[in-house]
């Protein structure tokens, strides 16, 4: 069975630092895969998503990135943090065909101080 | 841009009522999904409609698509506080890639 990986949990970083939290998912091969932040009380907004290796497509301007460095691995980024950063991550993926639904990781929160 | 909007925004009701909680979009849906999410855990898939009219049920909980496709509700029965959480639906973004816009969510608790 399929089964997809958050780390760090939580995290509480300063204004300024860098940031990296990654995704894995195992059980399956060539998934779609996608970067979520979802702020208090709002709804999820996709930030990334990602069709294979080293192909990444960003859906809104930010001070985020992402890589995909294999297959099934799955990297947000950050070389600064800002406060509005703040909120909570969610990885996803999908098998890669249309109208399949995405199954989502645990999540990391992230606080900036 | 397509938008969906949820209603209610938040929801309380004692055990065993039934509720239901209604998803709307501004453009035809052609993918519907409902998750429910327990706060600050990952999101849980409950159920995906795609043809107008269809209708599905796991244990409790009833999803509908209507026939024009711009609206989706969620009914649960004899709710229980198993069910309290957020519920969130989301709808395919054309384009492919699976792509998902989300409502806000509707937060519900029940009480025993």
């Amino acid at each position: 069975s399929q089964t997809i990986h958050q780390w760090p949990a939580t995290l509480v970083q300063p204004v300024g630092s860098p940031l990296s939290l990654e995704c894995t998912v195992e059980g399956t091969s060539n998934p779609n895969l996608y970067w979520y932040r979802q702020a208090a009380g709002r709804g999820l907004q996709l930030l990334f998503y990602s069709v294979g290796i080293g192909q990444i497509s960003s859906e809104v301007p930010q001070n985020l990135s992402a890589s995909r460095p294999q297959d099934r691995q799955f990297i947000l980024s950050s070389k600064k943090l800002l406060l509005s950063d703040s909120g909570f991550y969610l990885c996803a993926w999908s098998v890669r065909r249309l109208r399949f639904e995405q199954y989502f990781g645990p999540g990391t929160r992230l606080t900036v101080t | 841009s397509q938008e969906l909007e949820q209603s209610p925004q938040s929801l309380i009701v004692q055990e065993g009522k039934n509720l239901t909680i209604n998803c709307t979009s501004s453009k035809t849906l052609y993918g519907l999904y409902w998750y429910k999410q327990k706060y600050g855990e990952g999101l849980i898939f409950l159920m995906m409609l795609q043809k107008g009219g269809e209708e599905k049920s796991h244990e409790k909980i009833t999803a509908k698509l209507d026939e024009k496709k711009q609206q989706s509700s969620l009914h649960i029965t004899a709710s229980q506080p198993s069910h309290a959480g957020i519920y969130l639906c989301g709808a395919d973004i054309p384009g492919g890639y699976n792509k998902l816009i989300f409502g806000a969510g509707t937060r519900l608790a029940v009480h025993p």
